[in-house]
């Protein structure tokens, strides 16, 4: 049983262009989370995910940024017209159940620089 | 809102020693709790977890005691080895984890 896996590990992007990071959760586990970590700082919550559906978004920028997880295949974090203030490592984590009841396990993230 | 909090920044100790990592939670109705350790370049790793029915809970070389009167948090490791050390962080669940900032735990041989 595979873990959480993401991709691209490393991604560069430059000003102005799209940054799409993909998250494949655990087999069996339908919600997915998605965190922003900045060096040397914890991790802020983004928005949360169940198939299909968006149940909390409210640590996603209101701009730029959108996520989704459809029915077949990865959750997907988009960022349209990348800053270097995004640049920070995206973190998804996935669970059995919602609203981090239980255990959830977390990728190896996504490190996005824009440059 | 929930906000965690770490008491340090940074802890340093010696090989063979305990250690503890102390953490404050605002929301008194975070009713689950996790640690988690994150070497560089890594994803978080679920260490323990503790509800809120619980004051303590024992794992390999780990406990949680959880004080709900004061909102703490704390993770012991027992006999403290150099790959132990990590940024840990606690983070508290009200339908989303809310993580702290993370304590440095540098383990000196």
């Amino acid at each position: 049983n595979a873990g959480v896996m993401q991709n691209p590990r490393h991604l560069v992007r430059r000003r102005g262009q799209e940054a799409r990071l993909r998250c494949s959760p655990m087999k069996g586990h339908s919600h997915v989370y998605w965190y922003r970590q900045l060096p040397e700082e914890g991790l802020k919550f983004m928005v949360y995910l169940q198939k299909e559906n968006i149940i909390d978004e409210s640590g996603m920028p209101k701009e730029r940024f959108s996520a989704e997880f459809p029915k077949e295949g990865p959750s997907i974090l988009r960022i349209q017209q990348v800053v270097r203030g995004d640049s920070a490592a995206y973190f998804c984590a996935s669970s059995s159940e919602g609203g981090f009841r239980t255990e959830a396990f977390f990728g190896q993230g996504t490190r996005l620089t824009v440059v | 809102g929930e906000s965690v909090g770490l008491h340090l920044p940074t802890l340093s100790v010696q090989e063979g020693d305990n250690s503890i990592i102390n953490c404050a939670y605002s929301n008194s109705a975070s009713d689950y709790f996790i640690w988690y350790k994150q070497e560089s370049g890594k994803g978080p790793q679920f260490i323990i977890d503790i509800r809120s029915n619980m004051d303590k809970r024992q794992g390999q070389r780990v406990t949680v005691l959880l004080n709900k009167t004061v909102k703490h948090l704390s993770l012991q490791i027992a006999a403290t080895q150099p790959g132990d050390s990590a940024v840990y962080f606690c983070a508290a669940s009200l339908n989303k984890l809310i993580f702290g900032a993370g304590t440095r735990l540098a383990v000196h041989p």
